[in-house]
């Protein structure tokens, strides 16, 4: 079954930068599609970034766009978020997530998430 | 961008209730739409996809209609495990927009 699992968040000082990765298993990692998408503490979700299966395309949420980049290497299953210039705003749990199937856009099978809190 | 909204954002209810809970797109999806329940401290999981479609595994007291602005998430007979929180998500455009949430509560 999909399995994906965040690393990297933790404590970070504003204008930090910091490296999520999401490590893929159970399923073929190059045909799918995938996403960035976090939560602060008490609030709803936002959709931050989208890849490609082969990496050809990327999109980004208005609110993170120029500072944060979302790529994949797929010989190693695994999905990054480099998050630059961080704001405290930025505090929130990350989750990465595949879309449905090869050729879905939407997001189907989700990790667990990792907390990424900005604070001096 | 495509904004979502969706309606009410607290509902209260019982164990056996039947519950509908509204999104509505600033601009029209055709049926490009996801529903997801999400409860405290986990995951989001996918409950229906394409507006109507539900998802593999999930109970058939879930079910969803509408297209174009408007959508419809339907819960028949509530059970304890859905108290939650619900969210729509469009998937129309590069810019997978979430709705705000509605938290179902007992």
């Amino acid at each position: 079954q999909v399995q994906l699992a965040e690393s990297g968040g933790g404590v970070v000082q504003p204008g930090a930068s910091l490296r999520l990765s999401c490590a893929a298993s159970g399923f073929d990692f190059s045909r799918y599609g995938m996403h960035w998408v976090r939560q602060a503490p008490g609030k709803g979700l936002e959709w931050l970034a989208v890849i490609w299966y082969d990496g050809s395309n990327k999109n980004y949420a208005d609110s993170v766009k120029g500072r944060f980049t979302i790529s994949r290497d797929n010989s190693k299953n695994t999905l990054y978020l480099q998050m630059n210039s961080l704001r405290a705003e930025d505090t929130a749990v990350y989750f990465c997530a595949s879309v449905y199937q090869p050729g879905a856009t939407f997001l189907g099978s989700w990790g667990q998430g990792t907390l990424v809190t900005v604070s001096s | 961008d495509i904004q979502m909204t969706q309606s009410p954002s607290t509902l209260s209810a019982s164990v056996g209730d039947r519950v509908n809970i509204s999104c509505r797109a600033s601009q029209t999806i055709s049926s490009w739409l996801a529903w997801y329940q999400q409860r405290p401290g986990k995951a989001p999981n996918l409950l229906i996809y394409k507006a109507s479609y539900l998802e593999s595994g999930v109970p058939s007291r879930f079910s969803a209609s509408g297209s174009g602005t408007e959508f419809t998430l339907t819960i028949n007979s509530l059970q304890p495990d859905d108290f939650a929180t619900y969210y729509c998500q469009q998937y129309s455009t590069n810019s997978y927009t979430f709705g705000p949430g509605t938290k179902l509560e007992i």
